[in-house]
């Protein structure tokens, strides 16, 4: 079935670039999302990317889409305290459902 | 701004109770989606509706009931509260339309004792 597979954890310090992973296995999937979730709260949309595309930038956040090995990546540029939170990232499933990872938690050091 | 509301951040419940959680979207969204999150496992989806008076059901349908009268309105009902139920519930809303993301609610934190 569907799966979207992320590592748990990402440590960086402030001012550097963090780069999260993930790894989906439907090829149908037309639409890829980076949601975030800051502490007690619900999932916010980052940002997401048509599957016609391999890249998409918008101000800090540069994602990265390799269709073949589908492989999607979400990088953060000059990470600051405030980015501290789970990332999700999300495929497109039929009919408009999403199938999401585990979440990423991202803890930015000073 | 979309805004999807629920109507509790943090409920406790007993075992055995039946349990409402609420949830309302202001955009005339067609699609709605309840998911539960526990850590490590994500996000998975429990029902989800495409229309009113339409259901169907998600990855972890089991003990869950959800109840859509009108557009704006999703409701997930636990029939009878088991301590296994105790998570962070999340309710979602979408456009039908193919490029349209999920805007979520903050979130209920639901304990059963």
């Amino acid at each position: 079935g569907e799966d979207v597979e992320q590592s748990l954890f990402l440590s960086v310090r402030e001012g550097d670039s963090s780069v999260i992973n993930c790894t989906y296995t439907d090829s149908s999937s037309t639409y890829l999302y980076w949601y975030k979730q800051e502490p007690g709260a619900g999932l916010q949309l980052l940002t997401y990317i048509f599957s016609n595309m391999d890249m998409k930038q918008d101000q800090r956040l540069t994602v990265l889409l390799n269709k073949k090995d589908k492989h999607l990546s979400l990088r953060i540029a000059d990470t600051q305290t405030g980015d501290s939170a789970i990332y999700f990232c999300a495929e497109r499933s039929e009919g408009g459902k999403l199938i999401f990872g585990q979440g990423t938690e991202l803890s930015v050091k000073p | 701004d979309v805004k999807v509301t629920q109507s509790s951040r943090y409920l406790v419940k007993r075992t055995g109770e039946k349990v409402f959680l609420e949830c309302v979207q202001d955009m005339d969204h067609e699609n709605m989606f309840w998911y539960r999150q526990d850590p490590g496992l994500g996000l998975r989806l429990i029902y989800f509706s495409y229309d009113v008076k339409m259901k169907e059901k998600g990855d972890i349908p089991e003990g869950y009931s959800v109840s859509r009268e009108k557009k704006e309105r999703f409701s997930l009902i636990l029939e009878s509260a088991s301590t296994n139920q105790t998570s962070m519930y999340l309710c979602a809303s979408s456009l039908h339309r193919d490029n349209q993301p999920q805007h979520f609610g903050d979130g209920t934190r639901l304990s059963i004792l």
